[in-house]
């Protein structure tokens, strides 16, 4: 098993222009994740899904969208990129909600110009 | 909204010494709580997940403690080598997501 996997490891844009992330898991999970890390911070949630074809946001959802067409995939979109988007982006997957371990992707360094 | 703390935020100790890294969190609803290590540009690395009806949980150095009811959990780790050296992350899991501390930032000195 792969366990869940992001595409790009790195990524430079340039302001405005639009990108879309994607991670994969193989592991049948319910519940995705896309996280944000900035220096000295932790993780800060920016949206998830419950389920294929389900997104709600999280804590800090201006300036992405993101889609679950199917239960292993869960893409994050930016449409027009800002400074302000630089980050480190972690996705993450889970059986259920609840007491059910969140398993992490390696990560997508993304730098904005 | 949960907030969760980790003090220090930086420490340094001598190899061979025994590290303690506290992480206190606001709402005591929770699910669950994960430590976690992370190396300089790196991903996550999970190290123990301890359920809320649990006290603690071991695995080899390591050893993590939560009190719920206090809003407290801490993990040790015996005998520092210098590959310990990396920045530790609490989180806790309430229905759905999990709320991160800023983290720890360990430094074993040879």
């Amino acid at each position: 098993n792969a366990g869940v996997t992001q595409t790009p490891k790195f990524r430079v844009l340039k302001t405005g222009q639009s990108m879309t992330l994607l991670c994969a898991q193989d592991m049948n999970h319910e519940y995705m994740y896309w996280y944000r890390q900035d220096p000295g911070m932790g993780l800060r949630l920016i949206h998830y899904s419950v389920g294929e074809g389900t997104t709600a946001k999280g804590e800090v959802p201006d300036g992405y969208n993101v889609s679950r067409l199917k239960k292993q995939n869960f893409l994050l979109g930016l449409e027009s990129a800002a400074p302000s988007q630089t980050s480190v982006y972690f996705c993450a997957s889970s059986r259920q909600g609840g007491s059910y371990e969140q398993y992490f992707g390696p990560g997508t360094r993304l730098t904005v110009t | 909204k949960q907030e969760v703390t980790q003090i220090p935020a930086a420490l340094s100790v001598p190899e061979g010494e025994n590290l303690v890294l506290n992480c206190s969190f606001t709402d005591s609803a929770i699910y669950n709580l994960q430590w976690f290590r992370q190396d300089p540009g790196k991903g996550l690395t999970s190290l123990l997940l301890i359920q809320s009806s649990q006290r603690e949980q071991t695995s080899g150095r390591l050893n993590a403690s939560l009190d719920k009811s206090s809003g407290r959990s801490t993990l040790y780790i015996a005998a520092s080598q210098p590959g310990d050296s990396a920045t530790y992350l609490c989180a806790v899991r309430d229905d759905y997501k999990l709320s991160f501390g800023a983290g720890t930032t360990v430094t074993v000195r040879a």
